[in-house]
């Protein structure tokens, strides 16, 4: 089967940093993607991980290890706007269900 | 076109009728995807279009649902005799192929009454 999960709900300081975890369990793995949705808005791409380690952009980064199964997203610097929901998903190698979502993690950011 | 465009933006159905919604992907993307997304809740994965492959039907929750593509362009997602529970966004994505990350359109929001 396959399974993503992550927090539901996160809060954090404006200014701080804030790490979004995923752990993922799917029968293949040929990538893996983060995704932020603002309310009544379309996802959009923010990182994609395919080798273990770290991707780094600007305030966003991202982190694999397929070993474990597990990922997080790192925002710094967290500004109001980055109240979202963030959305991880996984991309099974077997095609069959070619790119399968987490239920996302609604991110607070408050003053 | 620039990005991923869906039809209508809204759509409001008596419960019973079908309803088509309509997703044109950005140009030169072979993979398709269709989404639905429950109020306050993920992505829940429909069907996926991938080139001259049979599509992947695995996510289609009744025999109300189908799709059908046309070559490697336009999409439309059918509902057949609509329920209440049908009601949320159906979101629309393409990618170049099954390796790249998948741009979305800003869906259709469904309300069955």
């Amino acid at each position: 089967g396959q399974n993503i999960d992550q927090p539901t709900e996160m809060t954090a300081t404006e200014g701080a940093i804030v790490q979004i975890n995923c752990t993922y369990q799917t029968s293949g793995f040929n990538g893996l993607f983060w995704y932020q949705q603002h309310a009544g808005e379309a996802p959009t791409f923010l990182s994609y991980n395919v080798l273990d380690g770290l991707e780094e952009k600007g305030r966003f980064s991202s982190f694999l290890s397929r070993s474990k199964g597990y990922s997080y997203l790192l925002l710094k610097e967290l500004q109001m706007k980055d109240s979202a929901s963030y959305l991880c998903a996984v991309r099974d190698k077997s095609g069959n269900t070619p790119l399968v979502f987490g239920k996302g993690t609604r991110l607070s950011v408050i003053a | 076109g620039a990005g991923v465009s869906q039809s209508p933006s809204n759509k409001v159905t008596e419960k019973g009728k079908d309803v088509e919604l309509r997703c044109d992907p950005i140009s030169g993307h072979t993979a398709l995807y269709w989404y639905r997304q429950r109020l306050g809740q993920g992505l829940e994965f429909l069907i996926y279009f991938q080139g001259n492959s049979a599509p992947d039907k695995s996510g289609l929750p009744s025999d109300r649902f189908s799709a059908e593509r046309t070559g490697e362009s336009v999409s439309t997602l059918t509902i057949q005799r609509t329920q209440q529970e049908d009601s949320a966004v159906y979101l629309c994505a393409s990618s170049f192929s099954d390796s790249t990350e998948a741009f979305f359109g800003q869906g259709t929001r469904l309300t069955v009454v």
